[in-house]
């Protein structure tokens, strides 16, 4: 089935450093969406990007979505304590399934104060 | 407005007894999805459903698992019987149109332990 390969798996770094995570598919998404989940709730949904190269930004948040449609990024500048938590990127394919969304293992941030 | 509610929040039981998980989704919403999340594999799509009707559960692990949503505010996923193998979270998310491009809302989850 489908993977995605999320990276880095955990990330610590001091406030006010800026953050970059990425994700890669074997296969061709339609959408890429990244998630944040917070200690004990469900994930909520920071960006979603809809077409090939498109950059879109949220906040102190930028996510792409890569021209090969195989990869995305996410970027958080000027980290504060509120940004800890498991980012999520996830991919969705038209084709296979309308709303069939396939999770990364997700990147641990923490962040020393 | 409300989100989507899941109960219970914890459940603790016995290895081989059943366990019942429910879910209301946001009023209006359409679509409905269950989630199991573990440690080891991540967010796993188990169900989905449309308009009442499970569209697709190639996720369902084994026959131990089944889902159902009787009416537009309600689901239900029941294993029996559990075993400790079945330990997760279990997550209902709700989305308001079909083929909505990805914006799934998650409900807080059912932590569920079997001993």
């Amino acid at each position: 089935g489908q993977q995605l390969n999320q990276s880095p798996q955990s990330m610590f770094i001091q406030e006010g450093e800026d953050v970059s995570m990425n994700c890669t598919s074997s296969s061709i998404f339609n959408t890429w969406l990244w998630y944040k989940q917070d200690p004990g709730e469900g994930p909520v949904l920071l960006i979603a990007l809809y077409k090939a190269g498109e950059l879109t930004s949220n906040g102190r948040l930028t996510a792409q979505f890569g021209i090969t449609r195989k990869d995305s990024f996410l970027n958080i500048s000027a980290s504060i304590p509120s940004d800890v938590g498991i980012y999520f990127c996830a991919g969705q394919d038209l084709i296979q399934g309308a709303q069939k969304l396939v999770f990364g293992q997700g990147t641990r941030l923490t962040i020393n104060p | 407005d409300a989100g989507v509610i899941q109960s219970p929040r914890h459940e603790v039981t016995e290895m081989g007894q059943e366990v019942t998980l429910r879910c209301k989704p946001i009023s209006g919403h359409n679509s409905l999805f269950w989630y199991r999340q573990t440690m080891m594999r991540g967010l796993e799509l188990l169900i989905y459903f449309n308009n009442n009707v499970p569209i697709d559960d190639s996720g369902m692990p084994e026959d131990r698992f089944s889902a159902k949503m009787p009416n537009a505010s309600f689901s239900t996923l029941k294993i029996q019987p559990s075993e400790p193998r079945d330990s997760a979270v279990y997550f209902c998310a709700s989305t308001h149109r079909r083929g909505s491009l990805g914006e799934l809302f998650f409900g807080e989850g059912s932590r569920l332990t079997v001993l």
